[in-house]
């Protein structure tokens, strides 16, 4: 079955960086774009980045761009999210999800908590 | 990329019939047939319960309906059960490979 797992959250200080991990199994992982999701405490959730399944292509939410930056690595299954120049903000659990051909998200890892603050 | 506007809360008693809208732009909701639902529990990660406006992934109870007009999409829970108690999302594809989820809107059983 289809399994995503992040990994890679902690407490970090403000203007500090961290790499989140998705880890993707069950599927073919290359055959499918995948996306970064955020829902910070008391707020909504937040799309943040996008991927091409071939990795040829990115897009950032514009609160994220320039900051954060998503890769993936398809021999190893492997989908991250660097994240840099952190700010309070971005305290928030970090999900990893599936794009289906229908530009919807059919399966979500359990999330990855962050934490940014002094 | 502002969020499209859902209200905070609904609620509606077992057996009736809740819908949740969900307003945007002619950007996003209204320009695209790429709207999508999602449940979330607390604690839990969101589940796809209506993708391209109005459709269901197998194993969504068809309870679950959704529609659009114009730039307003919209969620419609039938027969409300206890178990419908959670956070309900919509998300839309907004162009050049951006995507935006409304605010959310928490749904009471009384």
């Amino acid at each position: 079955q289809v399994q995503l797992v992040e990994s890679g959250g902690g407490v970090v200080q403000p203007g500090g960086s961290l790499r989140l991990s998705c880890a993707a199994s069950g599927f073919t992982f290359n055959a499918y774009n995948m996306h970064w999701v955020r829902l910070a405490p008391g707020k909504g959730l937040e799309w943040l980045a996008f991927i091409w399944s071939t990795g040829g292509a990115e897009e950032h939410a514009d609160s994220v761009k320039g900051r954060f930056t998503i890769s993936r690595d398809n021999s190893k299954n492997m989908l991250f999210l660097e994240m840099t120049s952190l700010r309070p903000e971005d305290t928030a659990l970090y999900y990893c999800a599936r794009d289906d051909t229908h530009y919807a998200l059919d399966h979500w890892g359990q999330g990855t908590l962050v934490t940014v603050s002094s | 990329q502002s969020a499209p506007t859902q209200p905070p809360s609904a609620s509606g008693s077992p057996g009736q019939s809740v819908t949740i809208s969900c307003t945007g732009t002619s950007s996003d909701i209204g320009a695209y047939h790429y709207v999508s639902w999602f449940q979330q529990y607390t604690g839990k990660a969101p589940k796809l319960l209506i993708y391209d406006v109005s459709k269901r992934p197998s194993g969504v109870p068809d309870r679950f309906s959704g529609s659009k007009s114009g730039n307003t999409a919209s969620l419609t829970v039938s027969g409300l059960q206890a178990e419908d108690e959670a956070d309900y999302y919509c998300y839309s594809y907004a162009g050049s490979r951006s995507w935006v989820f409304g605010g959310g809107t928490k749904l009471t059983v009384l």
